[in-house]
Parts: C-alpha cells; sequence; structure tokens
C-alpha cells in the first residue's frame, strides 16, 4: 500500500547547523508531496509541497525536491533558528475516491540557541 | 476567521461515555477528514467525506460514527469511550484534488479515564 517513511527522531541541533530530515515513500501512480509542520499544541500546517518529479518545494527557507527515481523528497534547511523546533511530517497525497493524505511518523525538531 | 475549527478543544471523560467532537469548515471545501494522532505523534487518517458522503473509513471501530450534516461539517461521536481512545483527534478539509493544501483544525485531545 501506500506509505511514507521519514527519518527517526528526535534531532536536536544547534542554531544556524544545517538540517536535513529524510523522507522515501511508496506509492502507485504518482503521488504529490507535501511537508507539514507541527507547532506546539497547535494543528498542522502546510510548510511546502512538490507536485510532479524534479519539482522544487520551498518556504521560509526550506527546501526539498520530488526526487522520483529514489522516491524520496528530504527537507533541508541551510540555518535552523529556534523558532523552527516543532515537529515534521512527510505526507504524500494520493485520489482515493477523494484526495486522501498519508503521514509519516514526524520527526521532532528542537534547536537549542 | 479560523478555517477549520473544532470544539471542544479539551475533552476528559470516563470510560464508557459516550461524546462527540464537531468540526466546521468555511472554506468552501468539498473534503472533511478525521485524523487519530497517538502519544507519539503518529497521524492516520479515520474517515473521509466529500459532499457529505462517506469516502474513505479506515478500518475504524464502529464505535466511531462521523456525521456530515452539510459540506461545512464534520462531527465525530464515538460510543462507549475506551482508554485506547486517549489521543488528539484532528479534523481537516481540502479541495477535492490531489496536490492541494489540507487545512487542519487545532485539535481535540480527549482523554480517557
Amino acid at each position: 500500500g501506500d506509505s511514507v517513511t521519514q527519518m527517526e527522531g528526535p534531532v536536536t541541533l544547534s542554531e544556524e547547523a544545517f538540517l536535513t530530515i529524510n523522507c522515501t515513500y511508496t506509492a502507485t501512480g504518482y503521488p504529490s508531496l507535501f511537508w507539514y509542520v507541527q507547532y506546539p499544541g497547535e494543528g498542522l500546517q502546510l510548510l511546502l509541497k512538490a507536485t510532479k518529479a524534479d519539482d522544487k518545494g520551498s518556504n521560509k527557507g526550506f527546501e526539498a525536491t520530488y526526487r522520483k527515481e529514489t522516491t524520496s523528497f528530504h527537507l533541508e534547511k541551510g540555518s535552523v533558528q529556534v523558532s523552527d523546533s516543532a515537529v515534521y511530517f512527510c505526507a504524500l497525497s494520493i485520489i482515493q475516491g477523494a484526495q486522501k493524505l498519508v503521514f509519516g511518523q514526524g520527526t521532532r525538531l528542537t534547536i537549542n540557541p | 476567521d479560523t478555517a477549520v475549527s473544532q470544539t471542544p478543544k479539551y475533552l476528559v471523560t470516563q470510560m464508557g461515555n459516550d461524546k462527540s467532537i464537531k468540526c466546521e469548515q468555511n472554506l468552501g471545501h468539498d473534503t472533511m477528514y478525521w485524523y487519530k494522532q497517538d502519544s507519539k505523534k503518529f497521524l492516520k487518517i479515520m474517515f473521509s467525506y466529500n459532499n457529505k458522503e462517506l469516502i474513505i473509513n479506515e478500518t475504524v471501530p464502529n464505535r466511531f460514527s462521523p456525521k456530515s450534516p452539510d459540506k461545512a461539517h464534520l462531527n465525530l461521536h464515538i460510543n462507549s469511550l475506551e482508554l485506547g481512545d486517549s489521543a488528539v483527534y484532528f479534523c481537516a478539509s481540502s479541495q477535492d484534488r490531489v496536490g492541494t493544501e489540507a487545512f487542519f483544525g487545532q485539535g481535540t485531545r480527549l482523554t480517557v479515564v
């Protein structure tokens, strides 16, 4: 079935460090791919997305490229800030009657000053 | 104006009780969802409705019954609550096209004691 696997957390970095959170997916067809972020006590909000192979999504300094050949959508940021501390979810979107989002297990990121 | 609002935000109840969580979206979306987030932050889809019609039911116990009186509302009723039902429940909505953003409510933290 369709699934998303992302790197195990928690991840702890110092401010201004480089961030990579790995995400790979299994899907029939051509899903759209997303990164969502969840700040403490809040719901999920979209961080970035890519709808076809080789597309790059970017927002707030974060980037991810849809790699069909490696079925990956790794999240990167060149210099993280304390305010980036949150839980990050990789997800894919397929049509199963209606749009269905399948999420990875989430990666908790903590940035220390 | 909150795009997706769900009530209550917190719900503490005893085993065996029946409770409801309400969700409303003012985005004009056709598709609404319920997700369950467990203590390890894993997000799993429970139901999806499209224009008031049940589309996805992901092997959820039949103690859980969603109700969609109109396409802007999707309520979740839970009968005979069990300890294992304790989780955060998120309502979300999206347009009915793959690759479109899902908007999430702030979540309802259900604690069964």
